[in-house]
């Protein structure tokens, strides 16, 4: 989930496994949530978003799951690759009523070879 | 087509010496963006621009500056740099119907000492 602070909250997982990457969120008005990974060295790039009237969403070998009872968002990577080794943050738009999303502040994701 | 691109990657500035960030890109957004980033934090917006002609506060806006005097570009001015300002920066652009959907650019690390 997200950290508070400077350490970055961080999950292991073996090459072939699945991974689940969650994250908490606070404003029960956000309308879009999305999920973008950054690999060391880059910018962050868009993975999948979901809206706030759905619950389940599936993309190539990912699924984000929105549970607004309890305010929390998930990302699932099915048969995590090295390649899938990055900082992912989700995010949530309609903060303010701006639209523009708000991002978290990450979980590091390491792939065991 | 590049995408989003940024110039310079690295630069090392003095306190209160000033520069500008350039940010161009070629996929015909109206929106852009940016963002700062510092270790183990999200990314927070700076300032944004809606359009040509117009830009906004966001989220961290003191000691910036910024133009878009075209379309496919978008400046970040410091105009006084401070030790406070050492982050990496990033430009995003994105469509003005899917905001939460944003391209960025590589970054550009900027240390003021």
């Amino acid at each position: 989930g997200e950290s508070v602070g400077l350490h970055l909250p961080t999950l292991s997982v073996q090459e072939g496994d699945n991974s689940i990457i969650n994250c908490a969120y606070s404003n029960s008005a956000s309308d879009y949530f999305i999920w973008y990974k950054q690999e060391s060295g880059k910018g962050p790039q868009f993975i999948i978003d979901i809206r706030s009237n759905m619950d389940k969403r599936q993309g190539q070998r990912v699924t984000v799951l929105l549970n607004k009872t309890v305010k929390h968002l998930s990302l699932q990577i099915a048969a995590t690759q090295p390649g899938d080794s990055a900082v992912y943050f989700c995010a949530e738009t309609n903060t303010g009523g701006s639209y523009i999303p708000t991002f978290g502040r990450g979980t590091s994701l390491i792939v065991h070879p | 087509n590049a995408g989003v691109t940024q110039t310079p990657k690295f630069r090392v500035l003095k306190t209160g010496q000033s520069m500008t960030l350039l940010c161009a890109q070629d996929m015909n957004h109206e929106y852009m963006y940016w963002y700062r980033q510092d270790p183990g934090m999200g990314l927070r917006l700076i300032h944004y621009s809606v359009g040509e002609g117009t830009t906004a506060k966001g989220e961290v806006p003191d000691g910036y500056n910024v133009s878009r005097l075209k379309k496919q570009n978008f400046l970040l001015g410091l105009e006084s740099a401070a030790p406070s300002q050492t982050s990496v920066y990033f430009c995003a652009s994105s469509y003005g119907d899917r905001l939460y959907e944003q391209y960025f650019g590589p970054g550009t690390r900027l240390t003021v000492t």
